[in-house]
């Protein structure tokens, strides 16, 4: 199963949103409302953001929010702040038990 | 509160086999999968597959079936992962996070244990 496509990076100012696509397949990302996405500040664990497509988790920011269109799943962070700046993972569910990561994104905060 | 604890950092030579361990506290160990996920130097995150803690199922990444195990020992709440035929592209820190549950997601993870492979 290939990777899921992300841009490589993206940036914005304190304040501003960005928003980062996840490009699949029709048969993971637009298979499946099963999208999820993860904040990796490096040297740290990845921490869960968002869940089947748009929920998330306890204590996640309500700044974090997710959306699908077809094969393309989408995160947004609103109001940037400082502790935004990290690297962003999609995965995907891809049937048979089997899952699928994206790319990754580095999230910039100028 | 959920924790996993891994196992510390490993240098294997080529060839050579590599376990990892995962120990598990602050929920019901049966109750959730544990999935072992890698990360390259300079790359992303790569899903190598995960195990049913609560009947030893497992499901690898194709490009690692043949190499790769996935276990667990319920009465010391521990997952291992072991690596077989290390080659130098193996090298990466493994990853260990509950999951997938009932929402396909991974919502705890371990710190990860730096594997280096080299001769």
């Amino acid at each position: 199963q290939s990777a899921l496509t992300q841009p490589p990076s993206a940036s914005g100012s304190p304040g501003q949103s960005v928003t980062i696509s996840c490009t699949g397949t029709s048969s993971d990302v637009g298979a499946y409302n099963y999208v999820s996405w993860y904040q990796h500040h490096p040297g740290k664990a990845p921490k869960l953001m968002i869940y089947e497509v748009s929920t998330r988790p306890s204590g996640v920011p309500d700044r974090f929010s997710g959306s699908k269109s077809g094969n393309t799943a989408s995160l947004t962070v609103s109001g940037l702040q400082a502790e935004d700046e990290a690297d962003y993972y999609c995965s995907s569910y891809g049937g048979s038990n089997n899952f699928v990561f994206g790319t990754g994104t580095k999230v910039t905060v100028l | 509160q959920v924790q996993l604890v891994q196992s510390g950092a490993e240098v294997k030579k080529p060839g050579a086999s590599v376990k990892v361990s995962c120990k598990a506290s602050g929920y019901t160990f049966t109750s959730y999968g544990i999935s072992w996920v890698r990360q390259a130097p300079g790359q992303g995150l790569e899903w190598m597959g995960w195990i049913s803690v609560y009947n030893a199922n497992t499901n690898y990444a194709q490009n690692l079936q043949g190499r790769v195990t996935m276990t667990t020992d319920t009465s010391t709440r521990t997952a291992y992962m072991e690596l077989r035929s290390l080659r130098s592209d193996d090298t990466a820190v493994y990853y260990c996070a509950r999951g997938p549950g009932s929402y396909a997601s991974f919502d705890y993870w371990g710190p990860g244990t730096l594997v280096t492979v080299s001769s």
